[in-house]
């Protein structure tokens, strides 16, 4: 177990709502990972985060944004949500630093009516 | 940019039939290679990786061999079982982002198993 904690795991909000998922580990790694997974398109990252503070954007980071204001907590806000960020939310983090192997969250599934 | 293809699916087998489900890659220096698997309702699994050319990656009866001169990954199993149906998904790390990049990801291949 990465011990990894994704909430809320499930949520149905209105477009134009903003919605904030949260992120938490307690294995003390400095790199954390959102990716969305959308059917056809297997997992594409959104924004990921090489510590305290430090952010960089992925593939498809538009309308999305990040926080990390401790090592344990990764926040990923959607200010105003659109039908298009209907998806399930996977938060990851460095299992191995040399190889690249990811550890996952249960997810977040995220519905925008 | 880095590339992961891998056949989608679904891919229907019956129990105990042999299983290869293909992936090849497109990537800048030496990636490291992963197979994870993701049963329903759940997050995602590593189920074995390869980190350089000839390396054989292998678990619960799956192997993949790392080739480099075919930019391939193929997963293949001998006798698949029931509990073997869920969504695969190849994926790369190419390093170059000193590991801060996370990974390129297929599109996943929903394997589904017959009794």
């Amino acid at each position: 177990d990465a011990g990894i904690t994704q909430s809320p795991r499930h949520k149905v909000t209105e477009t134009g709502t903003p919605v904030t998922l949260r992120c938490h580990q307690t294995e003390n790694h400095r790199y954390m990972y959102w990716y969305r997974q959308d059917p056809g398109h297997g997992l594409r990252l959104i924004h990921y985060s090489y510590g305290v503070k430090d952010t960089d954007k992925g593939e498809v980071s538009d309308g999305y944004s990040v926080s990390r204001s401790k090592t344990e907590d990764f926040l990923l806000t959607l200010e105003s949500a659109t039908s298009s960020q209907t998806s399930v939310y996977f938060c990851a983090i460095t299992g191995d630093r040399n190889t690249g192997e990811l550890f996952f969250g249960e997810g977040s599934r995220l519905t925008v009516l | 940019g880095n590339s992961v293809t891998q056949m989608e699916g679904p891919v229907t087998l019956s129990e105990e039939a042999f299983l290869t489900i293909n992936c090849t890659y497109t990537a800048t220096g030496y990636p490291s290679l992963f197979w994870y698997v993701q049963y329903p309702g759940e997050g995602l699994q590593l189920l074995l990786k390869a980190t350089k050319a000839d390396d054989k990656g292998s678990n619960k009866g799956f192997e993949a061999t790392y080739r480099k001169e075919t930019t391939s990954f193929h997963l293949e199993k001998g006798s698949v079982q029931v509990s073997d149906s869920a969504v695969y998904f190849c994926a790369l790390s190419d390093h170059s982002g000193g590991g801060a990049d996370g990974l390129t990801f297929g599109k996943g291949t929903h394997l589904i198993i017959q009794p």
